[in-house]
């Protein structure tokens, strides 16, 4: 994953097409990815899962791909409304303990 | 109770002062994260409690900071001494050991400032 601590790459797109959030991870042995929504003064909200036996989940407007061969996640949004507006995490679980990591984070800005 | 909750939601210090940041999570949780953040940027992972031991306290950036969970519930995050540097949002999150839809849910945070 990425450094903490760094300033947030931003995502921008306009209101009505599909978004593309990318996320690597750094553990190989990660059995369990999420991706979070953070809306302004609001803490990470819960968006996706995905386990690793899986290489892609889909829920409402969101789908998850993830490919192990690269160690590479990715969130997709279609048809992105304003409401989508907000920083994107991805986090991964490891083999051992209880700890996720996090990524650094991408903020989506949608256009109207 | 039904989410994390964090209090105070915003806290405005001065420098010098020593400020207690409080969280209560989710009943039966079993493990407590506390993060910082910073303005426009990323996690910054401080401490972990499992039950009422924290066997990670690798992220506390200076030993001004502590934390201390009791009955397997509550924490407090103390900040000795603040200064400027130590302005942030404080978020806590909480999960349930052993379940297999792992999140983390977090609480609203506690925004700091220090003037």
């Amino acid at each position: 994953g990425e450094s903490v601590g760094l300033h947030l790459p931003t995502l921008s797109v306009q209101e009505g097409d599909n978004s593309i959030i990318n996320c690597a991870y750094s553990n190989s042995a990660s059995d369990y990815f999420i991706w979070y929504k953070q809306e302004s003064g609001k803490g990470p909200q819960f968006i996706i899962d995905i386990r690793s036996n899986m290489d892609k989940r889909q829920g409402q407007r969101v789908t998850v791909l993830l490919n192990k061969t690269v160690k590479h996640l990715s969130l997709q949004i279609a048809a992105t409304q304003p409401g989508d507006s907000a920083v994107y995490f991805c986090a991964e679980k490891g083999d051992a303990g209880n700890m996720l990591t996090f990524g650094g984070g991408t903020r989506l800005m949608v256009k109207p | 109770g039904a989410g994390v909750s964090q209090s105070p939601s915003n806290k405005v210090t001065e420098k010098g002062k020593d400020v207690e940041l409080r969280c209560d999570p989710i009943s039966g949780h079993t493990a407590l994260y506390w993060y910082r953040q910073s303005l426009g940027q990323g996690l910054e992972f401080l401490i972990y409690f499992q039950g009422n031991s924290a066997p990670d306290k690798s992220g506390l950036p200076s030993d001004r900071f502590s934390a201390e969970r009791t009955g397997g519930s509550v924490s407090t995050l103390t900040i000795q001494r603040t200064q400027q540097e130590d302005s942030a949002v404080y978020l806590c999150a909480s999960s349930l050991v052993g379940d297999p839809n792992y999140g983390y849910t977090f609480g609203s945070g506690t925004r700091l400032t220090v003037v």
